[in-house]
């Protein structure tokens, strides 16, 4: 089955720690994004990437970092730097501009203790 | 910045009934879409409208786009139970990226609460 995967389902860290939410489609998409969630909220974009090895700010990038080297994968590392990372974590991933539905994973929800 | 507000913010009918959500937003756009999510799930695409259409259907789905008033509406005709979810509206910007994909800006959700 074609899709998105997102692990682990449910994430603990420690302050202090970075942590990585990994995101796999098998969908050939060439665009991926990140967007996290808060309780009651609509999604905020903190990274995408339109191509392999190329990757853009989204609006709440400050204390997370990506990386795009296959194009299947588009890892999110929430580091110490970021303030509040407790959330619901959303990769999505999207073909060409005349296919501009994205189809979402099932998320990563990361509590901090 | 969130782009998309809905309108009203929880809605809650009985089974049968329709129900109609709304989305504003404050730029231009290339396109808009409305996504579903079930409590803690991810979100699932149901329909786009491009920014020269005006209404579009899709199965109980009716949604209608009005570009002079930066607004659109989502109606779910006869509902059902299992239509119980958060929905969102999301707009893409009339700045196409280069290359692949959609930068799309989303609101806060309606929820909706459909009763037997």
């Amino acid at each position: 089955d074609g899709g998105i995967t997102q692990s682990p389902k449910y994430l603990f860290r420690k302050e202090g720690q970075n942590v990585t939410l990994s995101c796999e489609q098998n969908l050939n998409h060439d665009a991926m994004y990140w967007y996290r969630q808060d309780p009651g909220q609509g999604l905020r974009l903190i990274y995408y990437s339109q191509i392999v090895n190329d990757f853009q700010k989204g609006d709440i990038a400050e204390g997370y970092s990506v990386s795009r080297e296959k194009k299947e994968s588009f890892p999110l590392t929430v580091t110490s730097a970021q303030k509040n990372p407790t959330a619901f974590y959303l990769c999505a991933s999207s073909g060409r501009m005349d296919q501009a539905e994205q189809f979402f994973g099932p998320g990563t929800r990361l509590t901090v203790l | 910045s969130q782009q998309g507000e809905e309108d009203p913010q929880a809605l809650s009918i009985q089974e049968g009934e329709n129900a109609t959500m709304n989305c504003s937003y404050k730029t231009s756009i290339n396109n808009l879409q409305w996504y579903r999510q079930n409590s803690g799930r991810g979100l699932v695409h149901l329909i786009l409208i491009r920014s020269n259409e005006r209404e579009k259907h899709s199965g109980r789905l009716r949604v209608t786009l009005d570009t002079s008033k930066k607004s659109s509406s989502l109606l779910i005709t006869a509902s059902r139970a299992a239509d119980t979810a958060s929905y969102f509206c999301a707009t893409a910007g009339s700045s196409i990226l280069t290359g692949g994909g959609n930068k799309l800006t989303f609101g806060t959700g309606t929820q909706l609460k459909v009763e037997l």
